[in-house]
């Protein structure tokens, strides 16, 4: 199973640019990459997903390197809304797919 | 487009007792998963039901136990509470994929059922 791993937290500053990194060393050939945010006491909301190269959606980009073992989720112009946990997943779906313990943003005023 | 809709929102049992939470899958999905998270943690994979029958489990001992119904609708229930089992639960829907190599379902979450037991 696909293991990541992710800074326990970063902060930031409103109307800057975030990277999230997240490593995924044993990647597997049929896995895929995904991105949720989740909010105090609400479930994850899907964010983006990407198999290689780059996806860009209207929310955030996902740039992952041709080996694959990492991917970066970039956040534009952050706002304080933007303050939660991130989560980088690598599976195929169901038990193979787990959940970290995420990326702490606080964005700052 | 209706979500993801969970019940109840807030559930306070004491040891011993069992519990039983209901999950409405978002329109069009025909998959329910449920997942458990602690305070400060990730949502850890309990179970995925598909056709009415479970599909997938993590490791989670038999006192949770799972059940969905011909609209989809999925209920988990927990027996023999022990102060552990207090969390957030999660269910999330997805639509069933081809199984090929170029399909991942994605999960819409539910807002989640906050147990606590005491």
């Amino acid at each position: 199973l696909a293991k990541t791993t992710q800074p326990i937290s970063m902060d930031s500053y409103e109307g800057q640019e975030v990277n999230i990194t997240c490593s995924h060393n044993n990647i597997a050939t049929n896995d895929y990459i995904t991105w949720y945010q989740q909010f105090p006491s609400q479930g994850p909301r899907f964010i983006i997903q990407g198999y290689k190269t780059k996806v860009t959606n209207e929310v955030a980009s996902l740039f992952i390197p041709a080996d694959r073992k990492s991917s970066t989720l970039s956040l534009p112009r952050v706002s304080l809304s933007d303050t939660a946990v991130y989560y980088c997943l690598v599976g195929t779906g169901g038990f193979k797919t787990i959940f970290g313990a995420g990326t702490r943003l606080f964005v700052k005023a | 487009d209706a979500g993801v809709t969970q019940s109840p929102t807030h559930l306070i049992k004491t040891r011993g007792q069992q519990v039983t939470l209901r999950c409405s899958p978002k329109s069009g999905h025909d998959t329910v998963s449920w997942y458990q998270q602690a305070l400060g943690q990730g949502p850890q994979f309990i179970f995925q039901y598909y056709e009415e029958e479970e599909r997938q489990r993590g490791n989670f001992p038999d006192r949770f136990s799972g059940h969905q119904f011909p609209n989809y609708s999925s209920e988990l229930n927990v027996n023999a509470l022990l102060l552990g089992d207090s969390a957030l639960y999660l269910c999330a829907s997805s639509l069933e994929g081809t199984g090929g190599f170029e399909v991942w379902e994605t999960q819409y979450f539910g807002p989640g059922t906050r147990l606590l037991v005491l």
